[in-house]
């Protein structure tokens, strides 16, 4: 999975909690990103990241914040998490933004 | 809203045939990219065809993109059971941007 880990792999939590999730690369690539995906939807972008502290919003954001305070981690929280947002969560990282690399996914319940 | 469209949905074809998956889009785009996704994993860059581009081969797989009907083809040729998995094509609108993801086709490969 291209030095690409994601953690936890899964995660059951309760409606109100707040969540971070966790992605880790070892190819010091410059751009990452966080995609959700669910059934009918395809992979929808929530947020990515041009460098260390520069980010920008994708297709579905609310909801969802995301750091980057170095380059090999960027973490994805939901403040208040909602059922709505039980899915999986996938990690990409990229060097020229073109071909992306995929982690291997966070399994998120929200109950 | 998604920009690519893959059709079909789902195919399921015997070892040894070709599969064919097509893709829509609706913007002017500065490449395409195709991904594979086997069950509980995350995704893979297949193959990536820019716009000045018309055709694309990588080992058994071969890619065409007509951007005047803003579509693309992906043929697997010889087809295993191994390349059961979904297959999702993503589009770039201007070179290191996002990519935005199609639904994907569910391929089956019966033995």
């Amino acid at each position: 999975d291209a030095g690409i880990t994601q953690s936890p792999r899964h995660k059951v939590t309760e409606t109100g909690t707040p969540v971070t999730l966790r992605c880790h690369q070892t190819e010091n690539h410059r751009y990452m990103y966080w995609y959700r995906q669910d059934p009918g939807h395809g992979l929808r972008l929530i947020h990515y990241s041009y460098g260390v502290k520069d980010t920008d919003k994708g297709e579905v954001s609310d909801g969802y914040s995301v750091s980057r305070s170095k380059t090999e981690d960027f973490l994805l929280t939901l403040e208040s998490a909602t059922s709505s947002q039980t899915s999986v969560y996938f990690c990409a990282i990229s060097e020229s933004a073109d071909t992306q690399y995929f982690g291997p996914g966070t399994r998120l319940t929200v109950l | 809203s998604q920009q690519g469209e893959e059709d079909p949905q789902a195919l399921s074809i015997q070892e040894g045939e070709n599969a064919t998956m097509n893709c829509s889009y609706k913007t002017s785009i500065n490449n395409l990219q195709w991904y594979r996704q086997n069950s509980g994993r995350g995704l893979v860059h297949l193959i990536l065809i820019r716009s000045n581009e018309r055709e694309k081969h990588s080992g058994r797989l071969r890619v065409t993109l007509d951007t005047s009907k803003k579509s693309s083809s992906l043929l697997i040729t010889a087809s295993r059971a191994a390349d059961t998995a979904s297959y999702f094509c993503a589009t770039a609108e201007t070179s290191g941007s996002r990519l935005t993801f199609g639904e994907g086709t569910q391929l089956t490969v019966n033995p």
